[in-house]
């Protein structure tokens, strides 16, 4: 069963311009973790978020945790046209080894 | 950082026909993987979870006897689709649980299409 939801489902932008997903999960985590996943391919890691973090960075990449709301933002700036893929959080809760809830994706299309 | 090999990356087979997916952690020890499987345009839904020297756990829904798992080693784990029918065509990936890094590693997949 998937724990989180995402929205939006699909987002479409022009390159240069900031795209924005949330998550909204329903367990105690671990932590959260945000996936890319280009068409027909395997995911790749972009970055882990710990319970206890509110925010983290990487790069272009922002990612927010808001535990007392279970939810989560991956901000991506000044999207390029290799940014184009699915976002998908997962969330590790507190009592799994491993065991990944995924959310149902967000579909980023940019634009040159 | 760790590397997780999927083979084959894609294959066709005749219905009928079983067909082996392996899954294998190249540069880390991974006690315990797991087998998603994906439709188009859909999220990964968690097939199994497999651990080393131990029986697979089936996720509710997931047919045992269909999807043989075999983790008879600490870096490899297989995924055998029995019997193989066209409803049986998805996008199935692997991962492996570096448990040193808390984090997940994903193979490439394997789109498996039944004609």
């Amino acid at each position: 069963s998937q724990q989180g939801e995402e929205d939006p489902q699909a987002l479409s932008i022009q390159e240069g311009e900031n795209a924005t997903m949330n998550c909204s999960y329903k367990t105690s985590i671990n932590n959260l973790q945000w996936y890319r996943q280009n068409s027909g391919r395997g995911l790749v890691h972009l970055i882990l978020i710990r319970s206890n973090e509110r925010e983290k960075h990487s790069g272009r990449l922002r990612v927010t945790l808001d535990t007392s709301k279970k939810s989560s933002s991956l901000l991506i700036t000044a999207s390029r046209a290799a940014d184009t893929a699915s976002y998908f959080c997962a969330t590790l809760s507190t009592d799994s080894w491993g065991k990944l809830q995924f959310g149902a994706g967000t579909q980023v299309v940019v634009t040159p | 950082g760790a590397v997780v090999s999927q083979h084959p990356s894609r294959v066709i087979c005749k219905s009928g026909t079983s067909v082996k997916i392996e899954c294998r952690s190249l540069d880390f020890q991974a006690t315990t993987m797991f087998w998603y499987r994906q439709f188009p345009k859909q999220s990964l839904m968690l097939m199994a979870t497999s651990n080393e020297g131990s029986k697979a756990t089936y996720e509710q829904g997931v047919e045992k006897d269909k999807f043989l798992i075999n983790h008879a080693s600490l870096t490899l784990s297989t995924l055998t689709v029995t019997s193989a029918h066209p409803e049986d065509s998805s996008f199935y990936i692997c991962s492996a649980w570096d448990r040193g890094l808390e984090k997940l590693f994903f193979g490439s997949g394997t789109q498996l299409s039944v004609l």
